[in-house]
């Protein structure tokens, strides 16, 4: 399809294991951003991507979470020791340089932390 | 950091009625955006707006950027049960490709 696609959709974890969310941005879309979404709250901007920039990781939680761009392509998210605080939806985004921040979402990965 | 004060938090409305939701930031804005989001789907862009004083318009919904440069309004009119889910306005400055979002309008419709 032509629009961002996360996997998986779901993922379920014990405490302490480590976990990797991927995201496939629209082709041709150089920004790529990553927020989190607890349950019934708005959305907490993680790290954000622009080309070939460092990236933007004022909003990672810890130093348990990291990303990576591949390529200025595809992004994972990796989540180490994962607690259960770490329980939330994990959203991706892409959107166009020049486009006035015009994001579009990808329908998310939520994640469990029993 | 930028802040948005998003209201209501929450409507409860009958099928047919208008809505109104707005959001107002602590800086001034070079875009204003409109999503909404639906149960376990991914944020959805409605509007987007660039130009402060604009009016733009999306079937029966109608979003302005305020001629401050501070402030968004959404109206939905002749509101309908597909209508129902969470709305979430966002800004930035210029020259910031970061989004600030609002903490989200959850509409619900009453039978």
């Amino acid at each position: 399809g032509a629009g961002v696609s996360q996997s998986p959709s779901n993922k379920v974890t014990e405490k302490g294991k480590d976990v990797e969310l991927r995201c496939d941005p629209i082709s041709g879309h150089t920004a790529l951003y990553w927020y989190r979404q607890s349950l019934g709250q708005g959305l907490e901007f993680l790290i954000y991507f622009q080309g070939n920039s460092a990236p933007d990781k004022s909003g990672l939680p810890s130093d348990r979470f990291s990303a990576e761009r591949t390529g200025g392509s595809v992004s994972t998210l990796t989540i180490q020791r994962t607690q259960q605080e770490d329980s939330a939806v994990y959203l991706c985004a892409s959107s166009f340089h020049g486009s006035y921040n015009e994001q579009f979402f990808g329908p998310g990965t939520r994640l469990t932390v029993l | 950091g930028q802040q948005l004060n998003q209201s209501p938090q929450s409507m409860f409305i009958q099928e047919g009625e208008d809505v109104s939701m707005n959001c107002t930031s602590s800086s001034i804005f070079n875009t204003w955006l409109w999503y909404k989001q639906d149960p376990g789907e991914g944020p959805v862009l409605l509007i987007a707006l660039y130009k402060a004083g604009e009016l733009t318009s999306n079937g029966r919904l109608t979003a302005q950027f305020g001629i401050t440069r501070k402030d968004s309004f959404l109206n939905i009119s002749a509101s309908i049960p597909s209508d129902v889910g969470i709305y979430f306005c966002a800004g930035s400055p210029f020259g910031n490709e970061k989004l600030t979002f609002g903490t989200g309008t959850r509409l619900t419709i009453i039978p």
